[in-house]
């Protein structure tokens, strides 16, 4: 079946240092994979995504590269901000059922 | 605003008790997806309904059961509720069943006392 492992959190950085998540996937066929933010006491919302090998999906300063040869998804950011503290969920999507989530990643950025 | 809308916000209730969980999906939007957060867990997908009739089914309780109506609300029904249901639900919608990004709701947290 699928399914999308995260690295564990919490993460904590200090402002403007440099941001990785992990994330690997299993899955049949080729899927679509998105990240996912969800800010304290909000629901989830889109943060980037990628629809086929060696796409790059970016914005607000993060990005992540769609690795079908390391079935990985990693999302990074140059230079976090206190404002990016939040929970960060790594997604895929075959297309037969529902979106696959990871277990998420919190991120604490300090001052 | 993602535009999908849940109701109510919070819901304290009692071991037992049965409650409701509503779900508007944005305008247009065929398919929605009910998930549930705990604190210690990632976001369990508990079942997905198309224009009306099931199309996926998670890790959901036979305590649990859900329906979308014609005009795609849709809602979620929890029954013998028990102290391990006290959680996050959440609901989110995307115009088809595969292929583009869910927009989520708010959620509704439940506690179950």
């Amino acid at each position: 079946g699928n399914s999308v492992t995260q690295m564990e959190g919490p993460v904590t950085l200090s402002e403007e240092a440099f941001l990785t998540i992990n994330c690997t996937y299993t899955a049949t066929g080729y899927p679509s994979l998105f990240w996912y933010v969800q800010y304290p006491g909000e629901g989830l919302q889109l943060l980037l995504k990628a629809t086929k090998a060696d796409d790059k999906g970016s914005n607000k300063g993060f990005e992540a590269t769609y690795r079908k040869e390391t079935t990985s998804f990693h999302l990074e950011k140059g230079s976090v901000q206190v404002s990016d503290s939040a929970v960060y969920f790594c997604a895929l999507d075959t297309g037969r059922r529902a979106l696959t989530f990871g277990s998420g990643t919190r991120l604490q950025v300090q001052p | 605003d993602s535009g999908v809308t849940q109701t109510p916000k919070h819901l304290i209730t009692a071991t037992g008790q049965r409650v409701t969980l509503r779900c508007s999906p944005r305008s247009g939007d065929l398919s929605v997806y009910w998930y549930q957060q705990s604190l210690d867990q990632g976001l369990q997908f508990l079942i997905q309904y198309y224009n009306g009739e099931e199309r996926a089914k998670g890790n959901i309780l036979e305590r649990f059961s859900a329906q979308q109506f014609p005009d795609l609300h849709s809602e979620l029904n929890l029954s013998s509720l028990e102290l391990g249901d006290s959680a996050l639900y959440f609901c989110a919608s995307r115009p088809r069943d595969f292929g583009t990004e869910a927009f989520f709701g708010q959620g509704t947290r439940l506690t179950v006392v």
